[in-house]
């Protein structure tokens, strides 16, 4: 089993709908981020979170918001989703310190 | 403020060539992180390698070599004797404070 899972891996959604994707890690890490993925534009930090209580917003937050259920669990929600939210979204996991971010297998979402 | 920049957006060279692929960073800390990601076309991020700030010393793994220089706040790629298995999109990613930022990547084309 991966150690860091996305669901679902695939997702079209209209717009105004409200989306939930969901991030689970078996890796005991504190650090969990979210990234979206557009050609050209690389990773960008959505949102990121320390511990259940800590949440940062990244660079590019607006129209998103996400939920920390636990340390192993970190969703990402687009309230009213629009198109240019269609991207590959990613999660990552990493502990403190050098530890490089291990990533999921990536959420291609699609707002129509 | 962390930035991390990828001047080079595409580049293609013919097999067997030597590639370089550059990174130039920047933060005001003195305790950072730099890692490099490839991305295959079938879309995972597959970490490559991590170089904490106190360690400028140079690597090398087999064709991949990495040359960190804090001077010029740059941590470059180097693939010797390109293959077409090298063609991916890679990243270059900073840590500080836990953050993680990305540069926008390079898409690398090996050429038959």
């Amino acid at each position: 089993d991966a150690d860091v899972t996305q669901t679902p891996r695939n997702r079209i959604t209209k717009t105004g709908k409200r989306i939930m994707l969901e991030c689970s890690q078996t890796k005991g890490h504190d650090r969990m981020y979210w990234y979206r993925q557009d050609p050209g534009l690389g990773l960008r930090l959505i949102y990121y979170s320390f511990d259940v209580k800590d949440i940062n917003k990244g660079e590019i937050s607006d129209g998103y918001s996400v939920s920390r259920q636990a340390q192993a669990k970190f969703s990402l929600s687009l309230e009213s989703a629009i198109p240019n939210q269609t991207a590959l979204y990613f999660c990552a996991t990493s502990d403190s310190g050098n530890t490089e971010a291990f990533f999921g297998q990536g959420t291609r979402l699609t707002v129509v | 403020a962390q930035k991390v920049t990828q001047a080079q957006t595409e580049i293609s060279v013919v097999e067997k060539e030597d590639v370089t692929l550059d990174c130039v960073y920047e933060t005001r800390d003195t305790t950072y992180y730099l890692f490099w990601y490839k991305q295959p076309p079938s879309g995972e991020l597959v970490f490559l390698i991590r170089r904490n700030s106190f360690d400028e010393q140079n690597e090398i793994s087999g064709r991949y070599s990495w040359n960190f220089q804090k001077s010029t706040s740059s941590f470059n790629f180097t693939i010797t004797a390109s293959q077409v298995v090298d063609s991916a999109v890679y990243f270059c990613a900073l840590k500080r404070d836990d953050k993680i930022i990305f540069g926008k990547g390079t898409r690398l084309h090996i050429l038959p």
